[in-house]
């Protein structure tokens, strides 16, 4: 059963529009990460938090803000969605900061027209 | 800048031969290393990882070599199947506490 779950799973959006991504992780972990995947950058880390109610900005956090409200949920929101934030996007979990093994979702992968 | 760094960014071996994948890194801070691997439209998963304290960390096929010295790290990969065709990423944790990707090596195992 998968611990770490994102939603949606594909998402087209409008450029100006407003676009939510959605993870949840059952594995009861304190850390939680936002990851983009771009052909040629790798995995760049854009918010990550290490408990409900805390965000941090990770390397790429510019059109990206970011919401922890529980343990157990932490989305990504871009306010207003540009064609460069095209990408897939991975939600991570982890229970210990950056040193232990970190558990990815599926991925959402949006398409900013 | 990129400050974990991957070499080859692809590579291709025979059923039954050993892959190596070369990872270097700059920051003399960095304590854990962990590999990842991602399969074809699938999500990165950790495959192994080392701390410096080590020098070597086998888990079956999949060997680390650390040197940190150099700051220098190889996954080898023995008798590679055409199932371990995937992407690899070295990756490294520091005293900032996040984890920094390197860009990966797509492996092709040909049967």
């Amino acid at each position: 059963e998968a611990a770490v779950t994102q939603s949606p799973r594909n998402k087209v959006a409008v450029t100006g529009g407003k676009v939510t991504l959605s993870c949840n992780q059952t594995n009861n972990h304190n850390n939680m990460y936002w990851y983009r995947q771009d052909t040629g950058h790798g995995l760049r880390l854009i918010h990550y938090s290490y408990g409900a109610g805390s965000t941090e900005k990770g390397d790429i956090p510019d059109g990206y803000k970011a919401s922890r409200p529980s343990q157990e949920n932490f989305s990504l929101i871009l306010e207003l969605a540009t064609p460069s934030q095209t990408s897939v996007y991975f939600c991570a979990s982890g229970d210990d900061w950056g040193g232990g093994e970190q558990y990815f979702g599926p991925g959402t992968r949006l398409t900013v027209l | 800048q990129q400050q974990v760094r991957q070499s080859p960014q692809s590579l291709t071996v025979w059923e039954g031969e050993t892959a190596i994948l070369n990872c270097s890194y700059e920051d003399s801070t960095f304590d854990y290393f962990p590999w990842y691997w991602q399969f074809p439209r699938e999500s990165p998963a950790l495959l192994i990882a080392i701390r410096p304290v080590s020098n070597k960390k086998e888990d079956g096929r999949f060997t680390i070599f650390f040197n940190k010295r150099e700051k220098k790290l190889s996954l080898h990969i023995t008798d590679s199947q055409p199932g371990d065709s995937a992407t690899y990423f070295c990756a490294a944790k520091g005293n900032t506490g996040k984890l920094i990707f390197g860009l990966g090596t797509t492996l092709q195992v040909q049967p």
